[in-house]
């Protein structure tokens, strides 16, 4: 079973603070993704990539950046937190082609 | 603009009844297609995919796919209180990275 795990479930931090998160999935999967979820808005895309130092920016990708410098961990980073990145940040993966995502579990951040 | 649309409900069926969810997408290029389920506060689990026009089955779950009218659904049989969720219709319009596009979901109520 695949397995995709992000690092924090919970997380406060103050506006301005660099923020880090982390996800790592253990099948050995090509592509991995950062949506964040907010209701109303659905799931959008902020980045995603399909291979090791490899990166594309999705369809909300001002204000974050990525790293993937190992095929298994994906971190998406906020360079300076701002209250708007206040949400639900998911983590996905999955093999070459069309087949479906795997998400973590999710990692609900605020920022105050 | 890659659209996926769903009505937000939510969706009322009595318990044994069948729910119908439906979406549309606008980008005629789309090559497969997901429906995920998202129990409130949690990250979404793959519930279906179809990749061509038709029913495709899978236990009480059937997903119908009309290319030509840009339409893919999903039927839930027999419905329990435990599908009480949202379901997300996503599509892949492919390209590289395996990239998706997620409907905002409507919530499904079933009631004893």
């Amino acid at each position: 079973d695949v397995k995709v795990t992000q690092s924090s479930r919970y997380l406060v931090k103050r506006t301005g603070e660099k923020v880090f998160l982390e996800c790592v999935q253990d099948m050995d999967h090509e592509n991995m993704f950062w949506y964040r979820q907010d209701p109303g808005l659905g799931l959008r895309l902020i980045y995603f990539s399909y291979d090791v130092k490899m990166k594309e920016k999705g369809d909300i990708p001002e204000g974050y950046s990525v790293s993937r410098e190992k095929k298994e961990r994906f971190s998406l980073i906020l360079e300076s937190a701002s209250t708007n990145q206040t949400s639900m940040y998911l983590c996905a993966s999955s093999r070459t082609g069309m087949s479906p995502l795997h998400f973590g579990n999710g990692t609900r951040l605020t920022v105050t | 603009q890659k659209e996926v649309e769903q009505n937000s409900g939510p969706l009322s069926v009595p318990e044994g009844a069948i729910a119908s969810l439906n979406c549309t997408y606008s980008d005629r290029g789309s090559q497969s297609f997901f429906w995920y389920r998202q129990y409130s506060g949690k990250s979404p689990e793959l519930i279906m995919f179809i990749y061509s026009n038709g029913d495709k089955e899978d236990g009480r779950f059937t997903a119908q796919l009309n290319k030509a009218s840009q339409y893919v659904s999903l039927l839930i049989r027999d419905s329990q209180p435990s599908d009480s969720a949202t379901y997300l219709c996503a599509v892949n319009s492919g390209g590289g990275g395996n990239k998706l596009t997620f409907g905002t979901g409507t919530q499904l109520k079933v009631e004893l």
